[in-house]
């Protein structure tokens, strides 16, 4: 089992829905943090948190430390927003202190 | 100045050849990291560097050298590559090195190993 389980792995959706991407992890961590990557593009960053909610626009992201999970949602979702969307936790541990452990990602469609 | 830059932004190389990976950011990160990263997969972390020096080697082969020149400057030198090493090759920067920080990721450099 994977440290850092993402569900679900792939999602279309049409112009205007509402989007959820969830994350589960099983370790303990310094931050969550939820990265997007375009087709053969970098990886932007769009949130980090370590406890309730943040919101960007029309992101929003949540986490719950005691279940170990967050989510992240989209309202009035784009075809522009049609991406990879990462999960990413950060170690609390000493030894691996700037290592971010990855989800392996969503690949969200949004079409017109 | 937000920006990670990564030179060059395509690479084709034999596996003969030696060539090297740059990447620079201006944001006076103390923390950089490589990323390797195959087709439809999350990226994978090759190296940290904390105040210039090496801090995290994930067991990469040695035919990937890392450098980091001074703050801002991160290298990594190629030689001897195989076919399977082809991928996007991700520079990163953060503040320090600690997952509580955010990370700046640079657009990449995708490497073709003939």
């Amino acid at each position: 089992k994977n440290e850092v389980e993402q569900s679900p792995q792939n999602l279309t959706a049409q112009e205007g829905e509402f989007i959820t991407i969830n994350c589960s992890y099983s370790v303990g961590i310094s931050a969550l943090h939820w990265l997007q990557q375009h087709p053969g593009g970098g990886i932007v960053s769009l949130f980090m948190l370590s406890s309730g909610k943040k919101k960007h626009g029309r992101l929003i992201a949540t986490i719950n430390i005691q279940e170990k999970h967050s989510s992240l949602h989209i309202t009035a979702s784009h075809p522009r927003d049609s991406a990879v969307y990462i999960c990413a936790v950060g170690s609390s541990s000493g030894t691996s202190y700037g290592k971010l452990t990855f989800g392996q990602g969503t690949i969200l469609t949004v079409h017109p | 100045d937000t920006e990670v830059t990564q030179t060059p932004k395509h690479l084709v190389m034999g596996m003969t050849n030696k060539k090297s990976l740059k990447c620079e950011q201006h944001m006076g990160h103390r923390a950089m990291y490589w990323y390797k990263q195959k087709a439809k997969k999350p990226p994978e972390l090759m190296f940290v560097y904390s105040y210039e020096k090496l801090s995290i080697n994930e067991s990469v082969p040695s035919r990937f050298s890392p450098e980091c020149p001074n703050s801002s400057l991160l290298n990594l030198h190629l030689h001897a590559l195989q076919p399977e090493d082809s991928a996007l090759y991700l520079c990163a920067s953060s503040q320090i090195e600690s997952g509580r920080y955010e990370q700046f990721f640079g657009p990449g450099t995708r490497l073709t190993v003939l």
